[in-house]
């Protein structure tokens, strides 16, 4: 199976911030089929990005996805007060879909 | 607006079998592959395995042997048992929707796009 791997585990950062988290798969991942979520505490994880860079209806421009191959990222430019949350890479290219393990944007 | 509810008990002996439910409102269960995720602190996310419509069933190799998927089409649901459970399969069980979205580019998007809230199941004596 195709392991994803975040980096960092947490981000501490101020509201205003630019975050940048990182995916990494152990195999090729075809971009259609690389999406992020993210998780806010006691909530089921929702959709953000889709197809490596194309936004879930609703995401604000201040989320965009980048990528291909092996190395994924997704960027907030601007942090906002609820953005702070955890937030998960996963890929259906390859059965059985897996997720990374998770990188926590916290409030420094 | 789709919406998913899991239901079912939220404490299951060991060695018994876990079953959950998952209804489907705001939309039809047809026509898309319905998945079970859960989320346990030592393994984070995992998929668990999916059913379509026709009760066709895909399970992640880690869990084949003792997982059963069903559907139901005139409740608009579909369950998950998962037998001879251990403190290890005590985690929130989610059930979500496969979305897939096609181009006029014919290139094809696959992602969960609706989940359920989440059930709390813990394994424990």
């Amino acid at each position: 199976e195709i392991v994803l791997t975040q980096s960092p585990g947490t981000l501490s950062l101020s509201p205003g911030e630019r975050a940048t988290l990182s995916c990494r798969a152990s195999q090729s991942v075809s971009n259609s089929y690389l999406a992020w979520y993210q998780q806010k505490s006691g909530q089921a994880p929702s959709l953000l990005i889709y197809g490596a860079s194309s936004r879930d209806t609703g995401i604000p421009d201040r989320f965009s996805g980048s990528g291909s191959g092996t190395d994924f990222t997704l960027t907030i430019s601007r942090l906002e007060p609820e953005d702070f949350a955890v937030y998960y890479c996963q890929q259906f290219g390859s059965s059985p879909p897996t997720f990374g393990q998770g990188t926590k944007v916290e409030i420094k | 607006q789709v919406q998913l509810q899991e239901s079912g008990p939220g404490l299951v002996k060991p060695s018994e079998t876990l079953s959950l439910t998952c209804s489907v409102s705001g939309g039809s269960i047809n026509s898309y592959y319905w998945s079970w995720i859960r989320q346990s602190a030592g393994k984070g996310l995992e998929w668990i395995g999916r059913i379509y419509m026709s009760g066709s069933t895909n399970y992640n190799p880690s869990l084949k042997s003792r997982v059963t998927m069903s559907v139901d089409t005139s409740k608009n649901q579909f369950s998950l048992k998962l037998r001879s459970v251990t403190a290890a399969d005590t985690a929130i069980y989610y059930c979500a929707r496969d979305g897939t979205y096609c181009s006029s580019s014919n290139i094809c998007y696959k992602y969960f796009d609706y989940w359920g809230q989440g059930a709390q199941v813990t394994v424990s004596s």
